[in-house]
């Protein structure tokens, strides 16, 4: 069945270090692969999608790339800050789904200053 | 501004007590979603509905129930509180009868249930 798996429970950098998240997926459709961040607190939100068409997307320092290879994407930030500090989550949406996000387990990433 | 409210945003509830998590949006979307989120387990889709008067059983639906009476209102019944059911729950909105790439949700602010 469709799934996404992403393996890295938690991320600890210093500030101005790169940042590099992966999650693989399987689904034998055309998937759209997003990025959602969720600061303390709050509710996830959405931080960048990926189509196959298009391959990369970027927003606020982020940038999401694809690899139909390897079916995986990643979430890379070429320095990161202490406001970066969140958990991050992959997810995978299909066209059949009818809106239904399949999500991984999430990334925490903790920033020393 | 569009948006996603949750009521209580902090519950303490007794086991076998019943608690009902009321959600609220202003983004028009036809779909809406209940998950539970837990350490190590990420999100997981507990209910959704796509529009009023539709409900439908996610990956982890035994315990709840959902009602969904208007466009704009989503709740999520423990109607016999467990403490296995302790969890933060978030309600999310979205588009996404519209294809994959409209997919996107809107999430609350989370509820914070503790079950004693």
């Amino acid at each position: 069945g469709d799934s996404v798996t992403q393996k890295q429970g938690q991320v600890t950098l210093s500030e101005d270090d790169f940042l590099f998240i992966n999650c693989t997926y399987s689904t034998t459709t055309y998937p759209t692969l997003l990025w959602y961040v969720q600061y303390l607190g709050q509710g996830p939100q959405l931080l960048l999608k990926v189509t196959t068409a298009n391959n990369k997307g970027i927003s606020r320092g982020f940038e999401a790339t694809y690899d139909k290879g390897t079916t995986s994407f990643h979430l890379q930030k070429a320095s990161v800050q202490e406001s970066d500090s969140a958990v991050y989550f992959c997810a995978l949406a299909l066209n059949y789904n009818q809106g239904k996000l399949i999500f991984g387990q999430g990334t925490k990433l903790s920033i020393k200053p | 501004e569009a948006a996603v409210t949750q009521s209580p945003r902090n519950k303490v509830a007794v086991t076998g007590g019943k608690v009902t998590l009321s959600c609220n949006q202003t983004n028009n979307h036809n779909n809406m979603y209940w998950y539970r989120q837990d350490t190590g387990h990420g999100l997981r889709l507990i209910h959704y509905s796509y529009g009023a008067g539709s409900t439908e059983k996610g990956d982890i639906p035994d315990g709840y129930k959902a009602s969904r009476p208007s466009q704009e209102n989503f709740s999520l019944i423990l109607e016999l509180a467990t403490p296995s059911q302790t969890s933060v729950y978030f309600c999310a909105s979205g588009d996404g009868g519209l294809g994959g790439y409209y997919a996107e949700q809107f999430f609350g602010p989370g509820t914070r249930l503790t079950v004693l």
